[in-house]
């Protein structure tokens, strides 16, 4: 079945740096993406939802980024800040699992002052 | 808007013991997920069910039962508690399925003695 790996599973990066988060899929056929963040005590939240004809997404503060080709989605946050330390995870759906979001293994960014 | 109440927030159980853990949505929505959270292994869907009295089992069902009773609730029942297993419990609802937003509870927190 389908298969997400997500890099890297811890990340710490300075205020006003930028962080890159980066997600393996192998289902050719997956033609929804997610990403979820989850702040420390909070649930999970949507933070885009990106289809597959769609290579360049602007979030505020973030771009994700999908490379069908070599079925690689990553979100790209710009001039982090403190307010973004939280677990983020990427999802896909495949066309035959209408239900079935597939999860990567989720990324804890610490953005420090 | 709408909430996702789960509880209780933390279960400690025995083991061997059967557990069992109570969602509650008032979206509305047709499709209710319990997904299980492991540190570095992500979410992995246990059940989803995508009307009342529907069930479909998810990758990690062994182990689990689920029953959706009526629309606004779906509870998972751990049928014997593993010794020092620890793991979050998640339950989200999206209007139909998971290529839409899902919307995700708090979690209960599961510790076996």
């Amino acid at each position: 079945g389908e298969q997400v790996e997500q890099r890297p599973p811890h990340l710490s990066v300075r205020e006003g740096d930028s962080a890159v988060i980066t997600c393996t899929y192998t289902d050719p056929n997956s033609y929804y993406f997610f990403w979820y963040k989850q702040e420390p005590g909070a649930s999970l939240q949507l933070l885009m939802k990106v289809f597959s004809s769609t290579e360049i997404n602007e979030g505020q503060g973030f771009t994700v980024l999908l490379n069908k080709k070599d079925k690689r989605l990553s979100l790209n946050l710009t001039a982090a800040h403190p307010g973004d330390s939280a677990a983020y995870f990427c999802a896909d759906i495949a066309s035959s699992s209408f239900s079935k979001l597939v999860f990567g293994q989720g990324t804890s960014l610490s953005v420090v002052p | 808007g709408g909430i996702i109440t789960q509880t209780p927030k933390f279960l400690i159980g025995q083991e061997g013991q059967k557990l069992t853990l109570k969602c509650q949505q008032n979206f509305n929505h047709d499709t209710m997920y319990w997904y299980r959270q492991d540190s570095g292994k992500g979410l992995r869907l246990i059940y989803y069910s995508i009307t009342e009295n529907d069930l479909q089992k998810g990758d990690l069902s062994e182990g689990y039962d689920a029953s959706r009773e009526k629309k606004s609730s779906f509870s998972l029942t751990v049928t014997s508690a593993q010794k020092n297993e620890m793991a979050v419990f998640l339950c989200a609802s999206s209007i139909q399925g998971a290529n839409e937003r899902l919307f995700f509870g708090h979690g209960t927190k599961l510790s076996v003695l």
